[in-house]
């Protein structure tokens, strides 16, 4: 089984310039989520969707940031423009809701390496 | 507000040592607790679940424990070797179900010395 993709895996860009990230889930897995990881700390959440829904955007910086979710399954996490405190690793992640012990355990992608210059 | 904590935030010990990281919470209504791991420039990979019901988990030479009264967990690491050197995340998730969110501390960085 595919795990989480994610692409591109490093990203250089200029401050003020537009930067996309996407994101493949684990196929069925309804839930999905956006962190961003500065250097030397844990993730943080930016935001969650619950099939094509965002349910928790209340971390995203809206005035730059955006992200969707068509059809429930893939992902895109928009910066416009893009400054320097933006660099860091941005991370997608999905869960499933089934039962049993293992569900609701997060997968991650690789990750996105963002470095605004 | 859930603040999560991990102590040692870095640890250097020789190759073969058992080693404990610390992991503690402010909020003890959690739903499960999940350590990951992080090499450099990569992403998380998921060690161990443990759901609030439970008290640990096994997997090889890795065991979990979780005590919520407490707002702990622990990650107990056997006979380390030099592969496990990594950075070591712990995260509970709030909500049940499928609400909420996860958590993370700031991470354990682990080097195990041949």
């Amino acid at each position: 089984e595919a795990g989480v993709v994610q692409s591109p895996r490093y990203k250089i860009i200029e401050k003020k310039q537009p930067v996309a990230f996407w994101c493949n889930p684990i196929s069925g897995h309804n839930t999905l989520y956006w962190y961003r990881q500065n250097l030397g700390q844990g993730p943080e959440l930016l935001i969650r969707y619950e099939n094509e829904e965002a349910v928790d955007d209340s971390q995203l910086p809206k005035d730059r940031f955006s992200a969707e979710r068509l059809k429930g399954v893939d992902s895109t996490l928009k910066i416009q423009p893009a400054e320097l405190g933006d660099s860091a690793v941005y991370l997608c992640a999905s869960s499933s809701s089934g039962q049993g012990p293992a569900n609701y355990g997060y997968t991650f992608g690789s990750g996105t390496r963002l470095t605004v210059v | 507000k859930q603040e999560v904590t991990q102590i040692p935030a870095a640890l250097s010990v020789p190759e073969g040592e058992n080693l404990v990281l610390n992991c503690s919470f402010t909020d003890s209504a959690i739903y499960n607790l999940q350590w990951f791991r992080q090499d450099p420039g990569k992403g998380l990979t998921s060690l161990l679940l443990i759901q609030s019901s439970q008290r640990e988990q096994t997997s090889g030479r890795l065991n979990a424990s979780l005590d919520k009264s407490s707002g702990r967990s622990t990650l107990y690491i056997a006979a380390s070797q030099p592969g496990d050197s990594a950075t070591y995340l712990c995260a509970v998730r709030t909500g049940s179900g499928n609400t909420g969110k996860l958590i993370f501390g700031q991470g354990t960085t682990l080097q195990v010395k041949p």
